[in-house]
């Protein structure tokens, strides 16, 4: 079964440091890779996807993603935090090749101090 | 595009009571997903539609809930008799499906917050 583990459900930075959201996926077919983001009170928007073209996905609001099929991560980064960018982000995975739900991970809250 | 609606935003009910959960997709996708979300067990996908057809329930927590899709721009959740248990934010999602995007992204509704007595 796929699943996905995000490494640390909580991450705190100081305004202009490196953002870094851990994800490891495991996944019997190709997998499709997926960064939502959730503001408090609100549904889930997406981030940014893998498909099997690049390994590096850019995203928006500066985010991306390295795919990287030997470690089994797909990690989020921002160079450069923004107060705007405190929420919870869900890593997440495709259910089956044939199927078209997600499964998520758990969640990593970003905390961004000034 | 309205964006997927649900309602209602906010649901109090006293235990035992029956809850149905609505949701409306954007125009035009084949799928629907119907999450839930707790801090315990994170985001849970309960069931989700392809062409308004059931495709995998596996993740209805009980036979108290059910889901329904009767035409391509409805669905609901109704949860008979409800628990204490059964808090938690329920999230609904639909897309345009594999067949038009190649890889499937979900756009989730606002969410629909329960809380049982």
């Amino acid at each position: 079964a796929q699943s996905v583990t995000q490494l640390g459900s909580h991450v705190s930075v100081s305004e202009g440091a490196l953002v870094l959201l851990r994800c490891n996926y495991s996944s019997s077919v190709p997998p499709y890779l997926f960064w939502y983001v959730q503001y408090p009170n609100q549904g889930l928007q997406l981030l940014l996807k893998y498909t099997s073209a690049a390994t590096l996905v850019k995203g928006i609001n500066g985010f991306e993603a390295e795919f990287k099929k030997s470690e089994t991560s797909f990690h989020l980064t921002k160079p450069s935090a923004h107060m705007s960018d405190a929420a919870e982000y869900f890593c997440a995975v495709r259910a089956n090749q044939a199927g078209t739900a997600l499964i998520f991970g758990k969640g990593t809250t970003l905390s961004v101090s000034s | 595009d309205a964006g997927v609606i649900q309602s209602p935003r906010h649901e109090v009910t006293e235990m035992g009571q029956e809850v149905t959960l609505r949701c409306k997709p954007i125009s035009g996708h084949n799928s629907l997903f119907w999450y839930r979300q707790t801090m315990m067990r994170g985001l849970e996908l309960l069931i989700y539609f392809n062409n308004n057809v059931p495709i995998d329930d596996s993740g209805m927590p009980e036979d108290r809930f059910s889901a329904k899709m009767p035409n391509a721009s409805f669905s609901t959740l109704k949860i008979q008799p409800s628990e204490p248990r059964d808090s938690a934010v329920y999230f609904c999602a639909s897309s345009p499906g594999l067949a038009v995007s190649g890889a499937n992204v979900l756009t989730f509704g606002a969410g629909s917050r329960l809380t049982v007595l």
